[in-house]
């Protein structure tokens, strides 16, 4: 079955550092997006991605924070200057289609810890 | 604002039947979805509704009622593997994508 590959898996960073997290979405699919989970907490939703534009952000994606899908494969997010309460685990997720009952597949996403 | 409410834990034995129940308060509400975390890896689709009624795949059943704002997950036949996070999503119309706004997650143990 087609896998949202992400890497790295763990990235530790000094605070004010940048990040990028990167993300291979499956082949076929369209939409892609990205959503965090603090440690202990609920699934966040971060951004949404389309046509090479975001579609939403949420509150949580400040200017710090930018997408870019740079190539047919990779999708990236980039965090310009960390702060210890971005640690967290990222995912990366896509969807085949946008109006459907498609699910939304997840990556494994990448720990960050920010020190 | 929009929030989902689901319980923190369930403790079941082995070859029970468990519900987990989901309820939600959101705008622009298309459907319900569950997904399965062991130890916090990839969330795993499992079951979406978008219409009222049961959807069963395997051992998993998921159901809606939509003028309840209310859903379940209904595992039967409970696995030692089963032991991990459900969360209920809701599937947020929001321009053409479709985000998921997530519960805070059910932590089901299964006991021999």
């Amino acid at each position: 079955e087609p896998e949202v590959t992400q890497t790295p898996s763990h990235q530790v960073t000094q605070m004010g550092q940048e990040v990028i997290l990167r993300c291979v979405p499956i082949s076929n699919h369209l939409y892609f997006y990205w959503y965090r989970q603090i440690l202990g907490q609920k699934v966040e939703f971060l951004v949404s991605f389309y046509n090479n534009e975001i579609s939403e952000k949420s509150e949580i994606f400040d200017d710090q924070f930018s997408v870019e899908r740079p190539d047919g494969s990779n999708f990236t997010l980039k965090i310009r200057s960390t702060k210890l309460e971005d640690s967290a685990m990222y995912f990366c997720a896509c969807k085949k289609e946008g109006d459907s009952n498609q699910p939304q597949h997840f990556g494994d996403g990448t720990r960050l810890s920010i020190l | 604002g929009q929030s989902l409410e689901q319980p923190s834990e369930v403790t079941a034995v082995e070859g029970a039947i468990v519900q987990i129940n989901c309820t939600y308060q959101t705008s622009g509400f298309y459907g319900l979805s569950w997904y399965q975390q062991h130890d916090g890896g990839a969330p795993t689709f499992l079951s979406y509704n978008a219409l009222d009624g049961l959807e069963e795949t395997g051992r998993f059943s998921s159901f809606l009622s939509r003028s309840d704002s209310y859903g379940y997950l209904l595992l039967q036949e409970l696995q030692m593997k089963d032991s991990a996070s459900y969360f209920c999503a809701v599937r947020a119309f929001s321009g053409n994508t479709g985000k998921l706004i997530f519960g805070q997650g059910t932590t089901l143990q299964v006991k021999p």
